[in-house]
């Protein structure tokens, strides 16, 4: 167990039916990223927070796509009117701000649309 | 472009046999380098991170080795076990952490079966 929870760890959905995800990073962490990753391939990046702060957004977060971390604790990923290409692994990383610091995951959301 | 890039894609070791894999990367400026394991179905877990000063560092079985000077790392693992089956994954840091700017370079990773 890394520190970092995310919920649900799986979740089944019909086409065009929204999801949210939730991912409770580490404490103390600042940093907060989310990663898609599909079968045989790494992560790919879609967003990150530096406490409540969207710094950065990767074209790959479509516009179905918004992601939160109000309070600068947890973070929540949702997907608006689901595609069968969203099916894949969600995964949160946290971390702090300082150089060479570490970045823990979750055990990830595995997303299947039907 | 900043990109990392691995190989084999994927290796298949009898038990208790070593091996080595590869990560390339163009990544820059560089700030560290990190391996992560992930089981199928689970999140990456590290293994070790390196900065641009080290050029070995072990954590058990696994010794991680970086040279900066041309852009490679290593992961070996000794005396393989069937726990060690599963997903080696290569990440590349960027030396940008006061900007904001998302700063970790993912490979696709090496895909590692160990058989009895």
């Amino acid at each position: 167990d890394t520190g970092v929870s995310q919920n649900p760890r799986h979740k089944i959905t019909k086409r065009g039916q929204n999801v949210t995800f939730r991912c409770d990073p580490i404490s103390e962490h600042n940093r907060l990223y989310w990663y898609r990753q599909t079968l045989g391939q790494g992560p790919e990046f879609l967003t990150y927070f530096q406490n409540e702060a969207q710094l950065e957004k990767s074209r790959l977060l479509s516009d179905r796509f918004s992601a939160e971390r109000p309070k600068g604790s947890f973070s929540t990923l949702e997907i608006q009117r689901t595609e069968q290409g969203d099916s894949a692994m969600y995964l949160c990383a946290s971390s702090l701000v300082s150089g060479n610091t570490e970045a823990f995951f979750g055990q990830g959301t595995r997303l299947t649309v039907v | 472009k900043n990109q990392v890039e691995q190989s084999p894609q994927s290796l298949i070791i009898l038990e208790g046999k070593n091996c080595t894999l590869q990560c390339n990367y163009t990544v820059s400026p560089f700030s560290n380098l990190r391996w992560y394991k992930q089981d199928t179905g689970r999140g990456p877990v590290s293994l070790t991170i390196m900065t641009f000063s080290e050029n070995t560092k072990s954590n058990g079985r696994y010794t991680a080795t970086l040279d900066a000077d041309t852009k490679q790392s290593s992961l070996h693992i000794t005396a393989s076990q069937l726990s060690d089956s599963a997903s080696y994954i290569c990440v590349v840091s960027v030396g940008r952490f006061q900007t904001g700017a998302n700063n970790l370079f993912f490979g696709t990773g090496t895909r590692l079966t160990v058989i009895p």
